[in-house]
Parts: C-alpha cells; structure tokens; sequence
C-alpha cells in the first residue's frame, strides 16, 4: 500500500501568514491526490482534488500543486475559519489513503 | 442537497457483530461509487471499504477484509457495512462518502455524512 507522510504534524501561524503544509507519497501517484480541511466535530471537507483543482464553493486563496510524489497545498492568507486540521488523500489501484494530518493553529 | 445520514453505531462486544446504514438524499444515488471512511478517536481518517455506483465492484483496506462486507440498495437510497468479529481497533467515528462524479469515479470525496460511532468494547 502507499503511504503518505504529512508535515508539518502541528503548524502554529498568525492570521495572514501564508501557510504551506506538505504530502509525501511512498511511490509516485501522479496527479492522484487531494486535500480535506476537517474541524472539531465535523466532517471532512473537499478543498483541492486532482492536485491542483479548487473545489467549487472553497477560496481562492486555497491552492494546491505537485505531482509524483511531492504535494503542496497553500494557504496564501490565513484567516480565522482556517484554523483546522488537514489531510492529504491519495488513489492507485483500489486502494486510498490518507495522510496522518497537519493540525494548523492559532499563534 | 446532498445528504448522508449514517445509523446504527453502537457499544459492541469484541467479536460481536453490527451493521451500518447511510441513507442518502438529493442526489441520483445509483450513479454514484460509496464509500465508508473512519476515524478513531484523535486520529487520522482511514479509508475502509468502497463499492461501485452499480454494486457490481466492492475494495476493502487490509485491515477489515475478510471482516466487513459493504452493500447497497440503490431502489432504497442506501449504503450499508455488515460488521463482522470486530476488534477493539475497529473503535471508530464511521463516515459515509460519496465520490465527486457520476459513473466515471474520480476517486475523491465531495459528501459526507456526520458520521456514527461504534464503539468496541467489553
């Protein structure tokens, strides 16, 4: 199975920093890879799919990028509704997997 | 709108056996690949089970295969995981999802439910 690697774990930012979280796939997976921003108690949320595609509905300032094994989602100016944890999600071969999730903080 | 409503998350003794249910409205379900994700508690999501928009195709991730049986029926608008000789490890917040495309899965997940516990314990 793929593995994904997340990092940072934990990001402690201030309110309009540009923030950067990156996913490390174990083999390359192409452009197969999306982001999810999950609050406390809630459900998942799509972001970014196939890389680089803004979900409908999700800001402008969410970009994602990479390819292979090497992804980047950014947040060019965080705001108060970002404060989160973030997941990576990869697909090959019938299987999916996340990444163990980067916790974006208030600094 | 889309809605996914999960049921049937309970307090089950391991080896015990349960079922889940995800009801689904607002969208033309039998075009839509299902899948259940979970989540245990303070920890990363873990992709469990998918099955095709036709029910003709169902993967499962290593650690509840042979395990967990995934299903549908699509005149009900419903999901639905059979949970077999579960483990304290199969505790879990579990998520119904549904996949961003019709027919021609993309492999991500647009929709999910609000998610039912099961919790695996003697």
């Amino acid at each position: 199975d793929i593995q994904m690697t997340q990092s940072p774990s934990t990001l402690s930012a201030f309110v309009g920093d540009r923030v950067t979280i990156s996913c490390r796939a174990s083999q390359s997976i192409s452009r197969s890879l999306a982001w999810y921003q999950q609050k406390p108690g809630k459900a998942p949320k799509l972001l970014i799919y196939k890389a680089s595609n803004l979900e409908s509905g999700v800001p402008s300032r969410f970009s994602g990028s990479g390819s292979g094994t090497e992804f980047t989602l950014t947040i060019s100016s965080l705001q108060p509704d970002d404060f989160a944890t973030y997941y990576c999600q990869q697909y090959n071969s019938y299987s999916w997997t996340f990444g163990q999730g980067t916790k974006v903080e208030i600094k | 709108e889309v809605q996914l409503v999960e049921s049937g998350g309970v307090v089950v003794q391991p080896g015990g056996s349960l079922r889940l249910s995800c009801a689904a409205s607002g969208f033309t379900f039998d075009d839509y690949d299902m899948h259940w994700v979970r989540q245990a508690p303070g920890k990363a999501l873990e992709w469990v089970s998918v099955i095709s928009w036709d029910g003709d195709s169902t993967y499962y991730a290593e650690s509840v295969k042979g395990r967990f049986t995934i299903s549908r029926d699509n005149s009900k608008n419903s999901l639905y995981l059979q949970m077999n000789s579960l483990r304290g490890e199969d505790t879990a917040l579990y998520y119904c999802a549904k996949d961003r495309n019709p027919i021609a899965a993309t492999n991500y997940f647009d929709s999910w439910g609000q998610g039912t516990l099961v919790t695996v314990s003697s």
